[in-house]
């Protein structure tokens, strides 16, 4: 069965820094791969998707994520963390004729 | 724009009672998810429904029965309901299951006494 796994279930990094968010994927045929943030309290919201078109995919709010079929990943980054930024990030695989998984989460921290 | 809308919001049940929490969606979206989120577990999906008319079991279904009662709405309901189904309810949606994104409710925060 296909399976998401993130890497870290808390980062913590200061403002301004690099945010890196890891995940792997297990299937062996690429899935569309999805992250999604959560802010405390509130539902998911999308924020950028891979569905073959290019392997780096730009979302919202300056993150972006890179399609690695050969290290099965889509890790996602920014290049300065702010601290609007501190919420719960998921990320999830959808496979054609399957539901929709999730990781675990990873939620970042900002600190001033 | 309503997208997708779960009520109630919150909930507090006693162990053994019943109910149902209801989502309906206004996106004229095929697939539809129940979801629960518990700390540290991420989201584990209960049921699904590819289609009107049909649903199947995700990894966490004990428990739970679901209902497609048409194109906009998936009611998820309780029979007996236990502490251990104290969680966070999300419902979801999307155009298909596959390239397209799912759209989530707001959540139902239930507690089972």
């Amino acid at each position: 069965a296909q399976s998401v796994t993130q890497l870290g279930s808390h980062v913590s990094v200061s403002e301004g820094a690099l945010v890196l968010l890891r995940c792997n994927y297990s299937s062996s045929v690429p899935p569309y791969l999805f992250w999604y943030v959560q802010y405390p309290n509130q539902g998911l919201q999308l924020l950028l998707k891979y569905t073959s078109a290019a392997t780096l995919v730009k979302g919202i709010n300056g993150f972006e994520a890179e399609f690695k079929k050969s290290e099965t990943s889509f890790h996602l980054t920014k290049p300065s963390a702010h601290m609007s930024d501190a919420a719960e990030y998921f990320c999830a695989a959808h496979q054609a004729g399957t539901a929709l998984i999730f990781g675990k989460g990873t939620t970042l921290s900002v600190s001033s | 724009n309503a997208g997708v809308t779960q009520t109630p919001k919150f909930q507090v049940l006693k162990t053994g009672q019943s109910m149902t929490l209801q989502c309906a969606q206004d996106m004229n979206h095929n697939s539809m998810y129940w979801y629960r989120q518990d700390p540290g577990m991420g989201l584990r999906l209960i049921y699904y429904s590819a289609s009107e008319g049909t649903t199947d079991k995700g990894e966490v279904p004990n428990g739970y029965n679901v209902s497609r009662l048409n194109k906009r709405e998936f009611s998820l309901r309780l029979e007996s309901a236990a502490p251990s189904q104290t969680s966070v309810y999300f419902c979801a949606s999307s155009a298909d299951r596959g390239r397209t994104e799912a759209f989530f409710g707001q959540g139902t925060r239930l507690t089972v006494v």
